[in-house]
């Protein structure tokens, strides 16, 4: 089936800790992984993004760790700011329709100051 | 900078009625969505479409019927509103690579209310 999941559901850290948000998936023809933020009352904007020919994409305190044998990626935020709290949606393209894009349920990520 | 735009920006529907949701991207892309998003459940994929005059069943379907008359709009139909379809509606464009999707720009939500 294809379904991307997400874990924890919600998480809170301190200012300064690193925020580790969890993204699996079942099937292997998925080939594009976009992390998507959103803020209160607003609309989902890209992130940062990963293909499955690289096992770690990087762009500033946002880096994303891939696992294809486990079917398994994380987003890592290190030096969380309070500024960083939204949900965060693991997507998927779907390689046998590339141009299908489904969601995780999201991760609620709150930064105490 | 890509713009997706969504009319209306919120409206309130009675059960059994028609409602029509509006979307017109000036992005120049082909490929267009709509989503709907409910607390607990993220982001659902109603309808999709790579072409004018041609739309995909996503993940949630039932209840929801597209219209892509040109590549800047895409229209999801309600014809039989219900309960059940109170929520928070996306459209979105993406441009592509090698005939993938890419990123998506969202507009700015719909916010429906069925009564």
């Amino acid at each position: 089936q294809q379904q991307v999941r997400q874990s924890p559901q919600s998480l809170t850290v301190w200012e300064g800790e690193t925020a580790i948000l969890n993204c699996s998936y079942e099937d292997s023809t998925f080939d594009y992984f976009p992390w998507y933020w959103q803020f209160p009352r607003e609309s989902p904007a890209l992130l940062i993004a990963i293909r499955p020919v690289s096992n770690k994409k990087e762009d500033g305190r946002f880096t994303i760790f891939f696992n294809k044998r486990e079917k398994k990626l994380s987003l890592h935020i290190t030096d969380s700011q309070p500024g960083d709290s939204a949900t965060y949606f693991c997507a998927a393209s779907v390689g046998t329709n590339a141009y299908k894009v489904i969601f995780g349920k999201g991760t609620h990520l709150h930064v105490l100051p | 900078e890509a713009a997706v735009t969504q009319s209306p920006r919120s409206k309130v529907a009675v059960t059994g009625g028609k409602v029509t949701l509006s979307c017109h991207q000036t992005n120049n892309h082909d490929y267009m969505y709509w989503y709907r998003q409910d607390t607990g459940h993220g982001l659902r994929l109603i309808h999709y479409s790579y072409v004018a005059d041609s739309t995909e069943k996503g993940d949630i379907p039932d209840g929801y019927k597209a219209s892509r008359p040109s590549q800047e709009n895409f229209s999801l139909i309600l014809e039989l509103a219900s309960l059940s379809q109170t929520a928070v509606y996306f459209c979105a464009s993406s441009d592509k690579l090698g005939g993938r999707a890419e990123t998506l720009y969202f507009g700015s939500g719909t916010r429906l209310t069925v009564l």
